[in-house]
């Protein structure tokens, strides 16, 4: 199972929107509703922001959203904020019965 | 607080063995189907393998099938991996991970909502 494919590298000024992509195939991402996204700061553990393509974990901000268009599912940061700046990784449920994690993003806050 | 927390990392030989642990606190163990995933060093997260709530479903990513084997103790509010025929492409910094679904069963939508530290593990002679 290869990897999703995500931009490695984003970037946006604080108070701007930016969006990151997630693309797989209709084995993954296309086939099912079942895409998640994970902020990570290294050193610390992964955190869970989306889950079942547009939903969000209690606590989690609601300038975090998402969505899915055919193969390609999208992270939506708004108002972006210095915090932000970590890590982000997509991951989708496969034919396979296993899960797949894109190569991640790393968001640089201007 | 949830709490997972990890150990058994280490050094080890090629070809070597090693078993992970991960212990979890402040919830019901056994109602939720828990997770491995790795990150080497430099790379991305990779799934490694779930189990579900009870211990009779296993699943494993293709990399690990045959190597890896995943298991729990509910007693004992602890998750465990036993990493057998060690290959230097294993070394990777493990996490376990709770899934979000209620029950027990390994779901589909495969989302982890609470994560450990990490523990590492090197494979180098």
């Amino acid at each position: 199972q290869s990897a999703l494919t995500q931009p490695a590298s984003v970037s946006g000024s604080p108070g701007q929107s930016i969006t990151i992509s997630c693309t797989g195939t209709s084995s993954d991402v296309g086939g099912y509703n079942y895409v998640s996204w994970y902020q990570h700061h290294p050193g610390k553990a992964p955190k869970l922001i989306i889950y079942d393509v547009s939903s969000r974990p209690s606590g989690v901000s609601n300038r975090f959203s998402g969505s899915k268009s055919g193969n390609t599912a999208s992270l939506t940061i708004s108002g972006l904020q210095a915090e932000d700046e970590a890590d982000y990784y997509c991951s989708s449920y496969t034919t396979s019965s296993t899960w797949v994690f894109g190569g991640g993003t790393k968001l640089t806050v201007l | 607080e949830v709490q997972l927390v990890e150990s058994g990392g280490g050094l080890e030989q090629p070809g070597g063995s090693l078993r992970l642990s991960c212990a979890a606190s402040r919830f019901t163990f056994s109602n939720y189907a828990m997770n491995w995933v790795r990150q080497a060093p430099g790379k991305g997260l990779e799934w490694v393998s779930a189990i579900s709530g009870s211990g009779g479903s296993t699943y494993y990513a293709d990399s690990v099938k045959g190597r890896f084997a995943i298991s729990r103790d509910n007693s004992k509010n602890t998750l465990y991996l036993q990493m057998n025929s060690l290959r230097a492409e294993d070394t990777a910094m493990y996490y376990c991970a709770k899934d979000i679904t209620f029950g027990g069963v390994v779901a589909t939508r495969g989302a982890f909502d609470i994560w450990g530290q990490g523990t590492m593990v090197t494979v180098s002679s």
